[in-house]
């Protein structure tokens, strides 16, 4: 199957710093990405829908100050954490949607914030 | 995209077949019934989708009722690798669709030796 990767796969950082996280997907092009985050224990929520070339479609509650998502290329999406607090602190996951419309998941991205 | 209910939790002996049910009684005719799993720490990983018929493949089988509001994820010979959160989805499939997979709680399975 398709295989879409994240980097980094963990990251510690000090409270109010910035992180950025990349999702790519390997071996087929990807005109749609989303980015989910999962707390302890509980499932994953989409915060986001990443189109290439426009502006991301964030969901409600989600600050898209605060969560700065690029995506440049059809087969790279970027999410930021602009200032970073430790209530951000989660389990990033990003998918990517093929041409058959099948989405695919990364392996995630621990972040924990300081 | 409909609603979709599963237990919380399920346990299963090793090598015997794990059947994870899934209610999802809102479903609409244009609606695919999606399965995938989360073993812990990593991210979800599809197993399988139909839409009315049932679907084999190398990893499981799904078994939907004639009526579409329900369906069965079986793992034939389940193993401690198959310890995981099974999510069970519906949503609108092919080509443009454009719609995202909205995650419910899933059911922990716990395959025990």
């Amino acid at each position: 199957g398709a295989v879409v990767s994240q980097h980094p796969s963990r990251v510690i950082c000090k409270s109010g710093t910035s992180v950025k996280i990349e999702c790519r997907s390997l071996d087929f092009q990807a005109t749609t990405m989303f980015w989910y985050r999962q707390f302890p224990k509980q499932s994953l929520m989409l915060m986001a829908t990443s189109n290439e070339g426009s502006k991301a479609t964030y969901e409600q509650g989600v600050e898209k100050d605060k969560f700065l998502i690029n995506h440049a290329s059809l087969t790279l999406s970027t999410l930021t954490v602009t200032s970073a607090h430790p209530e951000d602190s989660s389990f990033y996951i990003c998918s990517a949607r093929d041409r058959a419309d099948e989405q695919f998941f990364g392996p995630g991205t621990r972040l924990t914030v300081l | 995209d409909a609603k979709t209910t599963q237990p919380p939790s399920m346990d299963c002996a090793e090598g015997r077949a794990a059947n994870l049910p899934c209610n999802h009684s809102t479903i609409s005719g244009n609606e695919y019934v999606y399965w995938y799993r989360q073993i812990h720490s990593q991210g979800p990983q599809y197993i399988i989708h139909g839409l009315k018929n049932n679907e084999t493949n190398e990893m499981a089988s799904l078994i939907i009722t004639e009526d579409r509001k329900s369906s069965t994820l079986i793992l034939p010979h389940a193993t401690l690798r198959d310890t995981a959160v099974y999510y069970c989805i519906v949503r609108v499939g092919g080509g443009n669709a454009g719609n995202m997979l909205t995650f419910g709680g899933g059911t922990r399975l716990m395959v025990k030796p």
